[in-house]
């Protein structure tokens, strides 16, 4: 069975600073990885993902995020926030032979300060 | 190319009556999920469809239930409507079955 835990479900940041979102997974088989944005009033937006390639995964908008095996980690930055950042962040995991739904963490909301 | 499109985007039932939600998945995806998002229990996978075939379920009452058509849309139902029906329904479709792309979501207000 696979599960994921963001540790805190609020994080707020000053306009410039580094953005740190912590997720950790749990799977009894290799994993792939999800990081999803979700803006108010809208869907789920495909951030980026890890498929087993390279570890260090560069998706939209600046974010990046590292696949740390040792750590059952999938932590997600960007090196300098920016107001349209505000919102809501997901991890999910499924198993890496594939059709099986993904399970998410409960979210972290971003704020971000000016 | 044109995303995960669902309609109704907003809708308010009545307690015991019956709602259909409907998504056009994404050209080419034949992999069609659905998921419930509430503030309480977050996000939770319904059932995906895949060539018209239930191919996963998720721990939700029967009176949940959808189908999907051979052009690949596909609706979802929810009879007998409770208050704690009232959620975001997400529908997400995908080519491979690993990366799922989100539509919208339809915002179901039961009363």
């Amino acid at each position: 069975a696979q599960s994921v835990t963001q540790l805190g479900s609020h994080v707020s940041v000053s306009e410039g600073a580094l953005v740190l979102l912590r997720c950790n997974y749990s799977s009894s088989v290799p994993p792939y990885l999800f990081w999803y944005v979700q803006y108010p009033n809208q869907g789920l937006q495909l951030l980026l993902k890890y498929t087993s390639a390279a570890t260090l995964v560069k998706g939209i908008n600046g974010f990046e995020a590292e696949f740390k095996k040792s750590e059952t980690s999938f932590h997600l930055t960007k090196p300098s926030a920016h107001m349209s950042d505000a919102a809501e962040y997901f991890c999910a995991v499924t198993p890496n032979s594939g059709n099986t739904p993904l399970v998410f963490g409960k979210g972290t909301r971003l704020s971000v300060i000016a | 190319k044109a995303g995960v499109t669902q309609t109704p985007r907003y809708l308010i039932k009545t307690r015991g009556q019956q709602v259909t939600l409907s998504c056009s998945p994404i050209s080419g995806h034949r992999s069609v999920s659905w998921y419930q998002q509430t503030p309480g229990q977050g996000l939770q996978f319904l059932f995906e469809y895949f060539s018209e075939t239930q191919r996963n379920k998720g721990n939700f009452p029967g009176r949940f239930s959808g189908r999907q058509f051979s052009n690949s849309r596909s609706e979802m139902n929810v009879s007998t409507l409770e208050l704690g029906d009232s959620a975001l329904y997400l529908c997400a479709s995908s080519f491979d079955g690993n990366t799922i792309y989100f539509g919208e979501g339809s915002w179901l207000t039961v009363v």
